[in-house]
């Protein structure tokens, strides 16, 4: 498919387990994002790729949580020792401009986390 | 403070034109104003969006106040499908967009 392909769909894992988050944009998008959205809340913001910059990191909730990007392509969003209020949908988004002021986001269909 | 202010909810019945409001009285000089919708379960998707004038595509309208203080978000014949959550969004002078809360729209048949 053509679209922002995130995995895995579904997570469970118990308190204190790292888990790993991948996000796959859409073929040359150099822009890519990852919000977070907790049951019934709004998307925030965690950490922001674009090209070869320095990624924009001052979402990240705490320092359990990091996300590198490879080649400037796949993405995966880390957590370490996680905590339950870490339960969250976890979006991915790419963009083709190089500002999303005037550029069009394209979201995967997120994560899913569970931490029992 | 940098935020967008929706209300909670709304309701329409099918076939009718439906307003969803936003204020986003903070808003820069050359921040665009985005409208994305969320359906149960899926990611967001884009829906219009615009900086000064009002802007009409296949599947909304926005209209932005002169002031750009407020945009409202016009579907025009709201069908069963469009039962999602609405979200005003802009980027307040940054790379990133910044979402609130949203608008959950029901469709009554």
């Amino acid at each position: 498919g053509a679209g922002v392909s995130q995995s895995p769909s579904n997570k469970v894992t118990e308190k204190g387990k790292d888990v790993e988050l991948r996000c796959d944009p859409i073929s040359g998008h150099t822009a890519l994002y990852w919000y977070r959205q907790s049951l019934g809340q709004g998307l925030e913001f965690l950490i922001y790729f674009q090209g070869n910059s320095a990624p924009d990191k001052s979402g990240l909730p705490s320092d359990r949580f990091s996300a590198e990007r490879t080649g400037g392509s796949v993405s995966t969003l880390t957590i370490q020792r996680t905590q339950q209020e870490d339960s969250a949908v976890y979006l991915c988004a790419s963009s083709l401009r190089w500002r999303t002021n005037t550029g069009e986001l394209f979201f995967g269909e997120g994560s899913r986390l569970t931490v029992l | 403070d940098a935020k967008t202010t929706q209300p909670n909810s709304m309701e329409s019945n099918e076939e009718e034109p439906v307003h969803l409001p936003c204020n986003h009285s903070t808003i820069s000089g050359t921040d665009y104003i985005h409208w994305y919708r969320q359906l149960p379960s899926q990611g967001p998707e884009y829906v219009i969006h615009g900086l000064t004038s009002n802007v009409n595509n296949r599947m909304a309208s926005l209209a932005i106040a002169e002031d750009r203080k407020s945009s409202t978000l016009i579907l025009h014949r709201a069908t069963l499908r469009d039962a999602a959550v609405y979200y005003c969004t802009t980027t307040f002078n940054t790379d990133k967009l910044i979402f609130g809360t949203g608008t959950r729209l029901q469709v009554f048949p």
